[in-house]
């Protein structure tokens, strides 16, 4: 048990785009996830907070306005990248907690 | 803030040789860590986990102690697979909040 779910796996998209990207918990319901930005060779960088029904908790240093979460339902979380440019590109986590937290596979985005 | 340093990789291993891949922290208090692993094109999954000082978390044939003094939490493994080629994380956390991650050590192991 305990699965989570990203998608894409990998998208590739032009500079000024958006990208959704989905965070699934497929057997256990999550009130609360996490978004994770993994540069090349460094940590995993703890993003926002996504809390079911509520609004986000950003880190500091991370543009609300730019990186959009929405956790609409106890199973489904979404990090929408706005207008999307080059140094976006990066390989982006998120983890479910039940308890401790479950990560999913990740999806790289690559801007062009 | 709280920091966690590991040793950076690549690590190369021949099969069944001993491993030691490094974690220190840097926290105000006594967080809970934990190691995760990431095999290639895979999440990261909880490896093992110790939640206060002295404790010794083990699972696979791997072991970690919470080392208050030296603020420690070293993952080691006494003959190593092919199949434990993979990155490893070590982090913490407290009250099972936000984690805390190192950088990741790649470890590759020959047959």
């Amino acid at each position: 048990g305990a699965v989570v779910s990203q998608h894409p796996s990998r998208v590739i998209c032009k500079s000024g785009t958006s990208v959704k990207i989905e965070c699934r918990s497929l057997d256990f319901q999550a009130t609360t996830m996490f978004w994770y930005r993994q540069f090349p060779k460094q940590s995993l960088m703890l993003m926002a907070t996504s809390n079911e029904g509520s609004k986000a908790t950003y880190e500091q240093g991370v543009e609300k306005d730019k990186f959009l979460i929405n956790h609409a339902s106890l199973t489904l979380s979404t990090l929408t990248v706005t207008s999307a440019h080059p140094e976006d590109s990066s390989f982006y986590i998120c983890s479910a907690d039940r308890g401790e937290q479950f990560f999913g596979p990740g999806t790289r985005l690559t801007v062009l | 803030g709280n920091s966690v340093t590991q040793m950076e990789g690549p690590v190369t291993l021949s099969e069944e040789a001993f491993l030691t891949i490094n974690c220190t922290y840097t926290a105000t208090g006594y967080p809970s860590l934990f190691w995760y692993v990431q095999y290639p094109g895979e999440g990261l999954q909880l490896l093992l986990k110790a939640t206060k000082a002295d404790d010794k978390g083990s699972n696979k044939g791997f072991e970690a102690t919470y080392r208050k003094e030296t603020t420690s939490f070293h993952l080691e493994k006494g003959s190593v697979q092919v199949s434990d080629s993979a990155v490893y994380f070590c982090a913490l956390t407290f009250r099972n909040e936000k984690l805390t991650f190192g950088t990741g050590t790649r470890l590759t192991i020959i047959p």
